[in-house]
């Protein structure tokens, strides 16, 4: 069974660092890519960015609200990926989702898989 | 980036009716769109992918259509589980974003 549990969300001030972890179990981890997407209280899906598979040049995109403070990273020994988020801003408050892009073949692709979500809030 | 317009923003619907959502996209995606469950509190689903095809385990009431920048989702007999707010995604350029959402509601 395929399961993706993040860790790591809680309360940090603006400003100051955090990181989350996404720790996948039931498949080969190394073959897929593996994104972050948020969610700010009561609002809509945002991507934030993905890494794709070493096959596929481990490379990593992001959106553009998040591109210079945000890194996405993978160990695929351990089976996770990473989100650091640096220099967060109020406006990063949200439940941080990690997904599995479903195509080993084909990065991006549909997110097939999700995790539960840990929020994190910035705030003073 | 390319926007994904949803419409409506929010339904209510009796028990076996047919619901249907509509998806734009800002400029021609092929068929790189998929559709996604989220049920209060919960993460989101996929339930369709690639405009029309029904991913595994999937009730076969869910369907999908259309191609291009034009998309439409439907339920072809609204359940009471079904209760959750909807949102179309396109993956054929990076960003991928997503629509709005729509929230659809028993009434």
């Amino acid at each position: 069974e395929v399961q993706l549990v993040e860790s790591g969300g809680g309360l940090v001030q603006p400003g100051r660092s955090l990181r989350l972890s996404c720790t996948a179990s039931g498949f080969t981890f190394g073959d897929y890519a593996m994104s972050w997407v948020r969610q700010a209280p009561g609002k809509g899906l945002e991507w934030v960015g993905f890494i794709r598979s070493k096959a596929y040049g481990g490379t990593t995109e992001y959106a553009a609200s998040v591109k210079g403070r945000f890194t996405i990273s993978r160990d695929d020994s351990k089976s996770i990926a990473y989100l650091q988020m640096n220099s967060l801003k109020t406006e990063d408050t949200a439940v941080y989702y990690c997904t599995r892009d479903s195509r080993r073949w084909l990065q991006p692709s549909p997110f097939d898989y999700w995790g539960q979500g840990t929020l994190v809030t910035v705030s003073s | 980036d390319i926007q994904m317009t949803q419409s409506p923003s929010s339904l209510s619907a009796s028990v076996g009716d047919r619901v249907t959502i509509t998806c734009q996209a800002s400029q021609d995606i092929s068929n790189y769109l998929n559709w996604y469950q989220q049920k209060p509190g919960k993460a989101p689903k996929l339930l369709i992918y690639d405009a029309s095809n029904l991913e595994t385990g999937v009730p076969s009431r869910f369907s999908g259509s259309g191609s291009g920048t034009d998309f439409t989702f439907t339920i072809s007999s609204l359940q009471p589980e079904d209760i959750a707010t909807y949102y179309c995604q396109q993956y054929d350029n990076l960003p991928r974003t997503f629509g709005q959402g729509t929230k659809v509601e028993i009434k």
